[in-house]
């Protein structure tokens, strides 16, 4: 059965780093998302994107962050100078012709 | 943001019986529910989902129930079995774009 992949699994890093958390969706699907779930908080929407393009975004979605779409299968989340309050699991998701969003196992970001 | 809720953070059933988890939302412009189960170090799994034009929605041992005009969704799962153990979550999704608003999670727990 297709499925999201992210890598890596967990990344440390020191705040002011970059980082750049990937992930390979579905390989027919159009539509792909970032979310993120802080520990012990609700899973909350980051950015959606399609057609090459950010098609919604949230307010957490600052300057800091970026997606990008570099080639036919990658899907990118680079955040640009990490703060401590960055640190979360970050999910990828992949939608098609459906409503329904199929989610990554997530990549745990602790910023020290 | 309490958009979408989920009052009870846990369950406990007996393998065999029915678990019933809800969930109550406040937007009236959501027009398309789903809910995830979640495992610890897992990204959320799609389970099963509703238009807002339907009442009920049922794939094997799932089904989901929509009240429209009390803005509330249950999940239903029978007969519960161990593996059923996990975090469930309900998201929503807006008319306007994709983005899904997730509730807080409860954590089921069959035991045998």
């Amino acid at each position: 059965e297709p499925e999201v992949t992210q890598t890596p699994s967990h990344q440390v890093t020191q705040m002011g780093q970059e980082v750049i958390l990937r992930c390979v969706p579905i390989s027919n699907h159009l539509y792909f998302y970032w979310y993120r779930q802080i520990l012990g908080q609700k899973v909350e929407f980051l950015v959606s994107f399609y057609n090459n393009e950010i098609s919604e975004k949230s307010e957490i979605f600052d300057d800091q962050f970026s997606v990008e779409r570099p080639d036919g299968s990658n899907f990118t989340l680079k955040i640009r100078s990490t703060k401590l309050e960055d640190s979360a699991m970050y999910f990828c998701a992949s939608m098609g012709g459906s409503y329904e969003q199929y989610f990554g196992p997530g990549t745990r970001l602790t910023v020290t | 943001d309490q958009q979408v809720k989920q009052n009870s953070p846990s369950l406990s059933v007996q393998e065999g019986r029915i678990s019933i988890l809800n969930c109550d939302y406040t937007n009236s412009m959501f027009d398309y529910f789903l809910w995830y189960k979640k495992y610890p170090a897992e990204g959320p799994t799609f389970l099963i989902s509703i238009s807002s034009i339907k009442d009920k929605n049922e794939d094997g041992r799932f089904t989901v129930f929509l009240n429209k005009s009390a803005k509330h969704l249950s999940l239903h799962i029978v007969p519960s079995q161990p593996g059923d153990s996990a975090v469930y979550f309900c998201a929503a999704r807006g008319n306007a774009g994709n983005m899904l608003t997730f509730g807080g999670g409860t954590r089921l727990m069959v035991k045998p």
